[in-house]
């Protein structure tokens, strides 16, 4: 069963937009990760966020865990042609680090 | 270094057939992991190994086998291939339990007729 869901499972806005996706998991986690996928290609890891953080940022990236809703949002500020792809979220239960997807959002960004 | 790497990119098999897929990385990486990624289900972990020699069952590891016997290489086989397992297959490695980034290969897509 899957851990995480994703919303929306898609998003289209215009270039310069913010995109903001959001995941919920179901159990206690170590950490929650996000990555990315170009069409046809391999994950990217984008960024990680520990139980214990409730806000991380990297570049365009923002991300938020809320661990009392058991919850994650994901924000590209002035989103650009180049990020459409799909974006993942992966909770990390501990131990072997067996990460747990979600099914994604699938994001484009018209020129 | 070439990170990730999987062979071969490609492959259709006939029900019933047998294949291995393998998973090289050169990071000297403990840790690595075989998903399979289906249409709106995201990635699911079939196997692990935490170290050479080791492996584990992850989520989905009905029909597949694993093989670790050089901390480089993660093997995986399908013995007997079904329709079911056509797939988009990824393989991930990850330094060591210090760390928590994983790293993936550019996939394996399979197709069983």
């Amino acid at each position: 069963s899957q851990q995480g869901e994703e919303d929306p499972q898609a998003l289209s806005i215009q270039e310069g937009e913010n995109a903001t996706m959001n995941c919920s998991y179901k159990t206690s986690i170590n950490n929650l990760q996000w990555y990315r996928q170009n069409s046809g290609r391999g994950l990217v890891h984008l960024i990680l966020i520990r139980s214990n953080e409730r806000e991380k940022h990297s570049g365009r990236l923002r991300v938020t865990l809320d661990t009392s809703k058991k919850s994650s949002s994901l924000l590209i500020t002035a989103s650009r042609a180049a990020d459409t792809a799909s974006y993942f979220c992966a909770t990390d239960l501990g131990g072997a680090q067996k990460l747990v997807f979600g099914q994604g959002t699938r994001l484009t960004i018209n020129p | 270094n070439a990170g990730v790497t999987q062979t071969p990119k490609f492959r259709v098999l006939k029900t019933g057939q047998s294949m291995t897929l393998l998973c090289a990385q050169d990071m000297n990486h403990e840790y690595m992991y075989w998903y399979r990624q289906d249409p709106g289900m995201g990635l699911r972990l079939i196997h692990y190994s935490v170290g050479e020699g080791t492996t584990a069952k992850g989520e989905v590891p009905d029909g597949y086998n694993v093989s670790r016997l050089k901390k480089q290489n993660f093997l995986l086989g399908l013995e007997s291939a079904a329709p079911s397992q056509t797939s988009v297959y990824f393989c991930a490695s990850r330094r060591d339990h210090g760390t928590d980034t994983q790293y993936f290969g550019p996939g394996t897509r399979l197709t069983v007729l």
